[in-house]
């Protein structure tokens, strides 16, 4: 019954590969969000979608791709992986778009690249 | 531009005493504005937020905090802290728009 959910937990890889990252909530949200955290645990936004529609996208390299098959689904693709890509990646929703919502964040996803 | 200040990096607070996490922001237009709570190697957890209304707004785990306008100040507090309390607290604010802004963080300590 977990609200958001993010697989992988850990993934460790090189420098130069693709990777994915899948994010799933439960919530019924209109909105989505993928942030990424540094090792000094500052939190950015980098994409946000509502109702499938891409709404935000930060300044972030074009090697992330987010993708979002349906309104339950934020997926984030990054390609030709980097060192400083390494960070913990968290997913979130929200009801809508609204500034007055809360979001629900995942669990997660802790990538580092070697 | 809009921006949020957690002027403290860590708070240290001995259990039954009370605790208050800083937070001050800058923003064009009212400011919606949000506490979130981070255990280690979790994701974040609301706490409470500010609308409208009310400047005290209560929230989880016995947590409140004030708004204050001329100020603009939004800081954290709680009568007695626990030492399950310790973890690291975000302030957050939106205004004019969609982007949530996040603070640098508190990392708060209670010692039993």
């Amino acid at each position: 019954d977990t609200a958001v959910s993010q697989t992988p937990k850990y993934l460790v890889t090189q420098m130069g590969n693709d990777k994915s990252i899948k994010c799933e909530q439960n919530l019924g949200h209109d909105t989505m969000y993928w942030y990424k955290q540094d090792s000094k645990k500052f939190l950015k936004i980098m994409f946000s979608y509502n109702n499938k529609e891409l709404i935000i996208n930060e300044t972030v390299p074009n090697r992330f791709s987010p993708k979002s098959p349906d309104k339950a689904h934020l997926n984030l693709h990054i390609n030709s992986l980097e060192l400083g890509d390494s960070a913990v990646y968290f997913c979130a929703s929200s009801p809508g778009l609204a500034g007055t919502y809360e979001q629900y964040f995942g669990p997660g996803t802790r990538l580092t690249v070697t | 531009a809009q921006s949020v200040a957690q002027p403290e990096d860590q708070v240290n607070v001995a259990e039954g005493n009370p605790l208050t996490v800083k937070c001050t922001y800058s923003v064009s237009g009212n400011p919606y504005l949000f506490w979130y709570v981070q255990y280690p190697n979790r994701g974040l957890q609301f706490l409470l937020k500010y609308i409208t209304g009310d400047n005290l707004v209560k929230g989880s785990y016995g947590f409140e905090a004030e708004f204050n306008k001329s100020q603009t100040s939004f800081h954290l507090k709680k009568p007695s802290a626990l030492v399950s309390d310790s973890a690291l607290y975000f302030c957050a604010v939106i205004a004019g728009g969609f982007k949530t802004i996040f603070g640098a963080g508190t990392r708060l300590f209670v010692k039993a």
